[in-house]
């Protein structure tokens, strides 16, 4: 079964710093990983995702990693800005499998 | 503007009552899911479907129903049969189950009184 870890569960920035959110799997017979920011009591919003047969994605300020040897994806987010803050969450799809498996994400204070 | 709409967005019941959450899509997406989301925990799916007239429960279903009679629209009712029912609930589809990305909903927060 596979279990999503995103550490640490809050991370506060100053603005202008360039920073890198975690996210490990722990079944590395992923079909792609998916990045999403949300904003307190509003959905989902996909950034981006990585097809298993990549290793980076890229769109804007924002790129993404994954290693499936190590099970880990890393979401790399440059000049870091207030609207930023948000909480991220990475989610996996394996194999075989018609669902995603969500980590719990990482809420992101960017301080001005 | 493609994308996807839930309704209501606040959802008061109470205690022993039925009620049903709407998602509608326009992106003309096969596949469409529900997830529950509460505090601390991942978003946990409870059922999807791949294509009209078919769905599947996902890992919490119990307590809860959907039907999919239309492309563009994914019902869920919360039964009186679920416990603890007041959570954060959204909607996503994408075009097929299975690897393609999915988008979501902007959710129905359901409390029960």
């Amino acid at each position: 079964k596979q279990e999503v870890t995103q550490i640490p569960a809050a991370l506060s920035v100053p603005e202008g710093e360039n920073l890198v959110l975690n996210c490990s799997f722990t079944d590395s017979a992923i079909y792609n990983l998916q990045w999403f920011r949300q904003d307190p009591g509003k959905g989902l919003t996909s950034l981006l995702l990585i097809q298993s047969s990549q290793r980076e994605q890229t769109s804007g300020r924002l790129n993404a990693s994954l290693d499936k040897s190590s099970g880990r994806s890393t979401l790399y987010i440059a000049a870091s800005q207030p609207g930023d803050s948000a909480t991220y969450l990475c989610a996996a799809l394996n194999f075989g499998n018609e669902k995603l498996t969500f980590g719990t994400g990482t809420r992101l204070t960017i301080i001005p | 503007d493609g994308g996807i709409t839930q309704s209501p967005k606040y959802l008061f019941r109470k205690e022993g009552q039925n009620v049903t959450l709407s998602c509608e899509q326009n992106l003309n997406h096969d596949a469409m899911y529900w997830y529950r989301q509460d505090p601390g925990q991942g978003l946990r799916l409870i059922y999807y479907s791949q294509i009209v007239n078919d769905f599947q429960k996902g890992d919490i279903a119990e307590g809860y129903s959907v039907s999919r009679e239309k492309k563009e629209s994914f019902p869920l009712t919360v039964t009186s049969a679920q416990k603890n029912p007041t959570a954060f609930y959204l909607c996503a589809s994408s075009s097929w189950t299975g690897g393609d990305e999915q988008f979501f909903g902007p959710g129905t927060r359901l409390t029960v009184l």
